[in-house]
């Protein structure tokens, strides 16, 4: 069966620190990956898509970037993090675009 | 534009049956999702609606009609467990899932 693993679990970073958060897929070859972010009491906020090695699509502008160097590995990453960048961080995989998502068990962002 | 919307809370008592409404605005569409959060767990999929009608699994059913851009997530026998936010997403023209604010159920006893 496929499994999503995404760490850490929470994080306290301060303002102007980076950041990389990994997630990895197993059980299952070229997934689609996504990266989304809620903030606290809201919906999901799509961030990076991915459908191939390499292949990152990003739906809003901000100081975060993402990259796969493999299959399976889908990393999330800032160079400096800004207070805004505080909520929680979800990394997701489905068999296909459109199809139903599967979520890791999220990072809890906190930027002081 | 690209939005949807459905009841920030809603509540009900154990046994009952609930509704939750979602309604969109999309170019184009290509499914409705609906996905179960926990206070401080991960999204879980429930529900899927590519075509018109009622899908049903256990004690969970979804209800889509496209002509009315509407859809709706039945919760019945309710369980207090069955307390968290409830999300729709629709796949639009770009087919990546856009979710709504989310619905807080609370299952009273």
């Amino acid at each position: 069966s496929q499994t999503i693993h995404q760490w850490p679990a929470t994080l306290v970073q301060p303002v102007g620190s980076p950041l990389s958060l990994e997630c990895t897929v197993e059980g299952t070859s070229n997934p689609n990956l996504y990266w989304y972010r809620q903030a606290a009491g809201r919906g999901l906020q799509l961030l990076f898509y991915s459908v191939g090695i390499g292949q990152i699509s990003s739906e809003v502008p901000q100081n975060l970037s993402a990259s796969r160097p493999q299959d399976r590995q889908f990393i999330l990453s800032s160079k400096k993090l800004l207070l805004s960048d505080s909520g929680f961080y979800l990394c997701a995989w489905s068999p296909g675009v459109g199809s139903p998502l599967h979520f890791g068990n999220g990072t809890r962002l906190t930027v002081t | 534009g690209q939005s949807l919307e459905q009841p920030s809370e809603v509540t009900a008592v154990e046994g009952a049956i609930v509704q939750i409404n979602c309604t969109y605005q999309t170019s184009g569409f290509y499914g409705l999702s609906w996905y179960q959060q926990h206070d401080g767990g991960a999204p879980t999929f429930l529900s899927y609606n590519a075509l018109d009608g009622l899908e049903e699994t256990g004690r969970f059913s979804s209800f889509l009609s496209r002509s009315d851009s509407y859809g709706y997530l039945l919760l019945q026998e309710l369980q207090m467990k069955d307390s968290a936010s409830y999300f729709c997403a629709f796949s639009g023209s770009a087919r990546q899932l856009t979710f709504g604010s989310g619905t807080q159920l609370t299952v009273l006893p």
